[in-house]
């Protein structure tokens, strides 16, 4: 089974533009968290969902960041607009539902620069 | 409110010696307790957990770590440390596997 799958892996983009990360489920699990890892501030929930529903955002930096689950399997973070000190690795993790072992399912994670 | 501290942001050892990696815990009810590893360029991934039940707990790749709940401590140890440990490990706590704390992790240099 395909674990969970983050794209792009590497954005490098200019402040001011807008970043979609994308995030896609192992299936069957039916809750997601979006972390970001910087040297600063170590790992840091930005925002969890369960069952397609946003939990808890109070992570989330302001409101130029967004995050949507629109079906069980797929997720966005979205940045709008970025600015250098979003600078980060953005991680996406999952976690089985009606089996919970409590174990998070990590993705390879999305390395953001914003110049 | 839960959180986590682990003790120590870069620790070396040579290679064959203990590896001991310390963590504390804050948490109102009883805790679940995590350890995760972290190579360079990855996601995270489980080494071991605590949920109930025995309170030493193994993992992956011979490390072991035992939940101590009189000194809210949950350290990770390794008897003979090979190269291939050398990576950055994360502790965390969990009360109801809705919201998972990390700590600020500990980066592992293991010496030939």
């Amino acid at each position: 089974d395909a674990g969970v799958i983050q794209s792009p892996r590497h954005e490098v983009t200019e402040m001011g533009q807008e970043v979609t990360l994308r995030c896609k489920l192992i299936s069957g699990h039916n809750s997601l968290f979006w972390y970001r890892q910087t040297m600063m501030r170590g790992l840091e929930l930005l925002i969890y969902f369960n069952n397609n529903v946003p939990i808890d955002d109070s992570g989330m930096p302001e409101d130029r960041f967004s995050a949507k689950m629109p079906n069980a399997s797929f997720s966005t973070l979205k940045i709008q607009p970025s600015e250098p000190r979003d600078s980060a690795v953005y991680f996406c993790a999952s976690i089985i539902g009606r089996t919970n072992t409590g174990e998070l399912f990590f993705g390879e994670g999305s390395r953001l620069t914003v110049l | 409110a839960q959180s986590v501290t682990q003790l120590g942001s870069h620790v070396s050892v040579s290679e064959g010696a203990l590896v001991l990696l310390r963590c504390n815990y804050s948490s109102s009810v009883p805790p679940y307790l995590f350890w995760y590893v972290q190579y360079p360029n990855q996601g995270l991934q489980l080494l071991l957990k605590y949920t109930t039940g025995a309170t030493l707990v193994k993992g992956i790749n011979g490390f072991e770590a035992e939940f101590k709940k009189s000194e809210t401590s949950f350290h990770l140890t390794k008897p003979s440390a090979h190269m291939s440990d050398a990576a950055e490990y994360f502790c965390a706590v969990s009360t109801n596997f809705n919201k998972f704390y990390f700590g600020s992790g500990t980066k592992l240099n293991v010496k030939p």
